[in-house]
């Protein structure tokens, strides 16, 4: 089993859609999540932490499942803008081991 | 400017050949890290460095060797370049308190014929 899963897709979504993306890790020592978003041929960048709580950023939500070892996003009123790979990153704090996932893929299609 | 910059950003050599890509960053901090990405596959850990005398091997490191000249120098060299060592390498830095929080370069796009 991979450290890190998550569906490829592609998920091709219209604009002002609410899309929902998990990513299941399989180290229950995982201490800090985040995601992040790669554009086409461009760097990976951060997009958000996720915490336990659970935290928002606009249009994003993040959320944590310890029980069943995943983390989601939500995207909310989808932007063309928010057409890119969507990397989850699972940190294994004692061992600051990174592990980042495939990657799923969004369109936002007009 | 950028806080994490590559060169070269493209390049094309043959096999055999010896290649070295560089990374610098003004972001201060002390741990370095280089990834390649291939379709499908996500980023690969390469070899990541906590400080100038503390350099590690990542998971695919037969090929490949470093060398961390600075705090804010790291670079990557292919001994002998192969085919399937095409790829994009991104070369990223983070905070110790916090490594899932990584800052990446823009990439170098290394095609091997």
């Amino acid at each position: 089993r991979k450290e890190v899963e998550q569906d490829p897709g592609p998920f091709n979504v219209p604009e002002g859609a609410t899309v929902a993306f998990n990513c299941t890790y399989s180290n229950s020592a995982s201490q800090s999540f985040f995601w992040y978003r790669q554009d086409c041929r461009k760097e990976p960048k951060l997009l958000m932490s996720v915490y336990s709580s659970g935290n928002e950023d606009g249009r994003f939500t993040a959320q944590l499942n310890r029980a069943s070892q995943y983390i989601s996003l939500l995207i909310r009123d989808s932007k063309l803008s928010d057409s890119a790979t969507y990397l989850c990153v699972v940190n294994e704090m004692g061992y600051q081991k990174v592990t980042f996932g495939t990657g799923t893929k969004l369109q936002v299609i007009p | 400017d950028a806080d994490v910059t590559q060169t070269p950003r493209n390049r094309i050599t043959k096999t055999g050949k010896r290649i070295m890509l560089e990374c610098s960053q003004t972001k201060g901090h002390d741990r370095m890290y280089w990834y390649r990405q291939d379709p499908g596959l996500g980023l690969r850990l390469i070899y990541y460095s906590f400080d100038v005398k503390d350099i590690n091997k990542g998971e695919i490191s037969d090929g490949y060797s470093v060398s961390r000249q600075a705090q804010a120098k790291f670079s990557l060299s292919l001994e002998s370049a192969i085919p399937n060592q095409t790829a994009l390498y991104f070369c990223a830095t983070s905070d110790p308190r916090v490594a899932g929080e990584q800052y990446f370069g823009p990439g170098t796009r290394l095609t091997v014929t």
